[in-house]
Order: structure tokens, then sequence, then C-alpha cells
């Protein structure tokens, strides 16, 4: 897979469950991020997880790193149809100057909570 | 609550014309980019700005694209001469002086090349 690759690539839930997606990335990291995108929208940052944490929270948001697998997942508890858009996850790598981080993106998984 | 904002939201140009996507990031951040993402594709990173010089650029940015903060507020996107392939939407972002670094995007110029 390649750097910062979701899955699912589409998800459908009810309102009220849990929704989980998965990223995987390749190389080392310093960080990693989440972003919601509705539709044709721009892109909001959701929770940063830093690769010396493994579990970080944000309202009903859960996100998890496993460096060793090179995997993070993030949770949304509780779904609500608000929550229906497209969320990437985005991992940091240093740039070589090491000055600051560019932002890699995943393809996303498209998340549609029915009332 | 600060936010980067982008203009303007949709841009339609000719093949071969030049195009300036303007925007105005949070007022104390220092780092800046530029990423795009064509219709249906990933968000791409074109290129990183800090200090007044470019900092990081992708194979994607070549020299038909140049940035530049022209002021102590402004950040701008260049397209020389514009091709079909450069439709997308393109997103600025920034990003504050100390870590974890966090990038906060605007919401983004659409640009149509006709």
């Amino acid at each position: 897979s390649q750097q910062g690759e979701e899955d699912p690539q589409a998800l459908s839930i009810q309102e009220g469950e849990n929704a989980t997606m998965n990223c995987s990335y390749k190389t080392s990291i310093n960080n990693l991020q989440w972003y919601r995108q509705n539709s044709g929208r721009g892109l909001v940052h959701l929770i940063l997880i830093r690769s010396n944490e493994r579990e970080k929270h944000s309202g009903r948001l859960r996100v998890t790193l496993d460096t060793s697998k090179k995997s993070s997942s993030l949770l949304i508890t509780a779904s609500r149809a608000a929550d229906t858009a497209s969320y990437f996850c985005a991992t940091a790598s240093l740039n070589s100057g090491g000055s600051n981080y560019k932002l890699t993106f995943g393809k996303g998984t498209l998340l549609t909570v029915n009332p | 609550e600060p936010e980067v904002t982008q203009t303007p939201s949709h841009q339609v140009t000719q093949m071969g014309q030049e195009v300036i996507l303007r925007c105005v990031p949070i007022s104390n951040h220092l780092y800046f980019y530029w990423y795009r993402q064509i219709l249906g594709q990933k968000v791409e990173f074109l290129v990183s700005f800090y200090n007044n010089e470019i900092s990081e650029k992708s194979e994607i940015f070549d020299d038909q694209f140049s940035v530049e903060r022209p002021d102590g507020s402004n950040f701008t996107l260049k397209i020389r001469s514009t091709k079909l392939e450069d439709s997308a939407m393109y997103f600025c972002a920034s990003s504050g002086s100390g870590p974890p670094y966090e990038q906060y995007f605007g919401p983004g110029t659409r640009l149509t090349v006709t």
C-alpha cells in the first residue's frame, strides 16, 4: 500500500453506531493527522497524534497509533448524520532541511451516516 | 477562531493563461504550504515556504509554478502557463512556529482550465 492508505474506502453506518477507519503507512513519521472533508469543501483538521503517543481522544474521536505496525485508526463514537464526510489520514515527515513538515495524504474513507 | 482564507473560490481560465491563487494564512503562523487535489484523487503536496524561501517542493512543482509572500499577510501561488491537467482544487495551509505543527487548511480554490 502507499503512504497513508486508508481502509475501508467507503463505510456506511446508521446514526448512533461507531465508525472505525484505518490507515497504514510505509515510512517513518513524526506525527499522523486526521482530516475531514465534506464534499467539494476544504480540509478540517481533526486530531494529531505524535509518533511517541499510542492513543489520543478528542470529544467523540479516538485515535490510535501503532508505529511497529505502521498503522493508525480513527474511531468516531455515537455517529451523527453530520459526520458524513471523507476522512483522510496524513503522515507528517520532517523535510530534508529539518525546518518543517510536509503531509502525505491517503485516498480517504468516505463515511456515510444514515439517519 | 483564526482561519486560513483563500481567494477566489473558483477560477476558470483558458489553457496557456497565467493564474494567481491567493491565500491569507493564520496571522502568527510561520510555515506556509500549497497542496492540490485533482478530482477524485489524493491531496498532493506541492510546496512549503518558510522564512521567505521555499523549504521543499514536490516534483509536481515545476518551473511553471512559483510562490511568493508579497507582504506580511498574503501567500500566493502562480501558475505561469496553465495546462488542462492543472485543473484541481488548490489548498493553502499554514502552521505555527513550534511542534507539533498541525497544518490548518483554507477552503480551497477550484481551478478549471479550459
